[in-house]
């Protein structure tokens, strides 16, 4: 099992749609989690970091189930420029790393 | 300017060459990462250093070389490349606060491709 799973899509959704995405992640003492935006050929960029009571920026509203081991972000009135592939990533944190794990990633397109 | 600057940007090269990839920051961070990125399997976790001193295997070292030469610079070497190393590079860094890993930033990637 992946220490992080995203289903790829893609989700193609009409402008205007809400569509969520979900992430689960294997292990229980994982300690911070974000999600990132990737455009084609380009870098990732931070989007948003998950709190544990959820956080909302603008459209964007992210959700951390830790009983259930799962994040989810969810877009409401998509835009055009809102597709790209996001990154869920999770701090696999021990005693000497806390390295970053990174989902292969979701696909969003958004048509007009 | 980036604050987390690759190069180069693009290279093209011949199987068995030897190629560094170099990245440098300004945003101060002590904590570096070169990762790969390929279709279909996300990025990942070449080599990453916590310091100047400090030097980590990732999940895919082998066939790969790192050198931290001071906080700003850390470099990426193929001592002998190889086909299958084509994909796109990234140089990233963070910051630590409480034993935890803030968000990582990264650079603008190098496309590798190897004949």
């Amino acid at each position: 099992r992946k220490e992080v799973e995203q289903d790829p899509g893609p989700f193609n959704v009409p402008e205007g749609a809400t569509v969520a995405f979900n992430c689960t992640y294997s292990n229980s003492a994982s300690q911070s989690f974000f999600w990132y935006r990737q455009d084609c050929r380009k870098e990732p960029k931070l989007l948003m970091s998950v709190y544990s009571s959820g956080n909302e920026d603008g459209r964007f509203t992210a959700q951390l189930n830790r009983a259930s081991q799962y994040i989810s972000l969810l877009i409401r009135d998509s835009k055009l420029s809102d597709s790209a592939t996001y990154l869920c990533v999770v701090n696999m944190r021990s005693s000497n790393t806390g390295k970053l794990i990174f989902g292969q990633g979701t696909t969003l397109q958004v048509k007009p | 300017d980036a604050d987390v600057t690759q190069t180069p940007r693009n290279r093209i090269t011949k199987t068995g060459k030897r190629i560094m990839l170099e990245c440098s920051q300004t945003k101060g961070h002590d904590r570096m990462y070169w990762y790969r990125q390929d279709p279909g399997l996300g990025l990942r976790l070449i080599y990453y250093s916590f310091d100047v001193k400090d030097i980590n295997k990732g999940e895919i070292s082998d066939g790969y070389s790192v050198s931290r030469q001071a906080q700003a610079k850390f470099s990426l070497s193929l001592e002998s490349a190889i086909p299958n190393q084509t994909a796109l590079y990234f140089c990233a860094t963070s910051d630590v606060k409480g034993g935890n890993n803030q968000p990582q930033h990264f650079g603008d990637g190098t496309r590798l491709s190897i004949l």
